[in-house]
């Protein structure tokens, strides 16, 4: 079946310090969401993808997707302590009805 | 943004029993809902995607008849875990999704926690 996988699993940054997880699936994407997951919490929608290519910002957060449709990233510059959580990357294949979320990768900012 | 609660966010049973947990869209109408369960530190695994007014869709190695679902109007799904047992502890979250956003996002509850002795 779709897999979909992220890496790192885990990162450890210093605040200031830039972080970038990457997200692969194994079957090509319609669509990528990307979620925020604080400890304790529950996933928090960030934004979506749609087209091949397409590049998007919310302030310090870069998300891309792939020209193939199969991979995507979110880059976080300059990490602040607010941004500690898990991220999580859902593909989304067209027909299936559903979205498939990845591994996700687990940032800690240290002060 | 949209808001969905779950109910009860943390319930402890004994080995045998049923619980039922109730996710609600409060503020707009979801067709589709989804039932995810989450080990610690672990990914989100969906587990049946609930349609309303129509049987639930299961996910490769769930078993129907122990996670029940029904999906009776557009604002209420429920997830019944039968004759539970301690494997089945776990972080159980719903999703409803709004058809009507822009992003055909899922809005999440916040969460069941499911403690079996």
């Amino acid at each position: 079946g779709q897999q979909v996988m992220q890496i790192p699993q885990y990162q450890h940054v210093q605040e200031g310090e830039d972080f970038t997880t990457y997200c692969n699936s194994s079957t090509t994407l319609s669509n990528i969401q990307w979620y925020k997951q604080r400890p304790g919490g529950h996933p928090v929608f960030l934004i979506q993808l749609v087209k091949s290519g397409e590049v998007k910002k919310q302030k310090r957060l870069t998300f891309q997707f792939g020209e193939a449709k199969k991979n995507s990233s979110l880059h976080i510059t300059a990490t602040q302590t607010t941004d500690v959580g898990t991220y999580f990357c859902a593909g989304y294949t067209s027909g299936t009805y559903k979205y498939i979320f990845g591994t996700g990768t687990r940032l800690k900012v240290l002060a | 943004g949209a808001v969905v609660s779950q109910h009860p966010s943390r319930v402890i049973c004994k080995s045998g029993t049923s619980v039922k947990i109730e996710c609600r869209s409060l503020d707009f109408q979801a067709t589709t809902m989804f039932w995810y369960r989450q080990f610690p530190k672990q990914s989100l695994m969906l587990m049946a995607t609930s349609n309303e007014g129509s049987k639930a869709t299961y996910e490769q190695g769930v078993e129907k008849d122990k996670f029940l679902i029904n999906h009776a109007s557009l604002t209420l799904s429920t997830l019944t875990v039968t004759s539970a047992h301690p494997e089945d502890s776990s972080f159980y979250i719903c999703s409803a999704r709004d058809t009507g956003g822009d992003y055909n996002e899922q809005f999440f509850g916040p969460g069941t926690r499911l403690t079996v002795l």
